[in-house]
């Protein structure tokens, strides 16, 4: 398996602040494509996880341009450039790269 | 629009066998690139990647509980089952079922989950 490993698990920011939140793959997850298939979700308490970006720096639609993600091969960020309150939440990046889609451990971000 | 909803016993006792069904509409499990998975997640725990099916019936399951895990489809009503045998408490967390296109987004839409808790 994958491990995918996320730094740090909790972080405390406050609004307007910029973020970059860590996320290290157990071995490379770009493909000879030249794809990188890593993603990052946002999950709120009692919600479903909703993506942001996939392909380690594809936004998914309707996503705030203030996240953005970058990396390739073992490591990769997410990084929000000035919190919003609607933006406190974990955080998790996920492989699919190959099977089992890892998942990190999360990182939940709080208000300073 | 895609939606995918989850459903399926909110309790189970230990050692019996959970069966979950994931009912979907927006897309067709027949469509190539298409899957359908299962992720779960312990009250405040990490998420947790369980199984996964394909257009073609490729199927996918976590390592660790491959020999607990059967993941079906039915294409004709929509519907992907996850079945998991042998429940134990530490099986108690939120059941998700998701959608995703191989090669592209991961999971992009999501069930809105369903809490499974394994007591006696």
């Amino acid at each position: 398996d994958i491990q995918m490993t996320q730094s740090p698990s909790t972080l405390s920011a406050s609004v307007g602040d910029r973020v970059t939140i860590t996320c290290r793959a157990s071995q490379s997850i770009s493909s000879w494509l030249s794809s990188t298939w890593l993603a990052w979700y946002q999950q709120k308490p009692g919600k479903a996880p909703k993506i942001l970006i996939y392909k380690a720096s594809t936004l998914e639609s309707g996503v705030p341009s203030r996240f953005s993600g970058s990396g390739s091969g073992t490591e990769f960020t997410l990084t929000i450039s000035s919190l919003q309150p609607d933006d406190f939440a974990t955080y998790y990046c996920q492989q699919y790269h190959s099977d089992p889609y890892t998942f990190g451990q999360g990182t939940k971000l709080e208000i300073k | 629009q895609i939606t995918l909803k989850e459903s399926g016993p909110t309790l189970v006792k230990p050692t019996q066998t959970l069966t979950l069904t994931c009912t979907f509409s927006g897309f067709s499990l027949s469509t190539s690139g298409v899957g359908v998975g299962w992720i779960r997640q312990p009250p405040g725990k990490a998420l947790e990647w369980l199984a996964l099916i394909y257009w073609d019936d490729d199927k996918r399951y976590s390592p660790s509980l491959t020999s607990r895990l059967t993941i079906t489809k039915d294409t004709s009503k929509n519907q992907v089952v996850l079945r998991m045998t042998g429940m134990d408490p530490v099986d108690t967390a939120t059941y998700y079922c998701a959608h995703l296109i191989y090669g592209d987004r991961s999971f992009d839409y999501w069930g809105q989950g369903t809490l499974v808790t394994v007591s006696s």
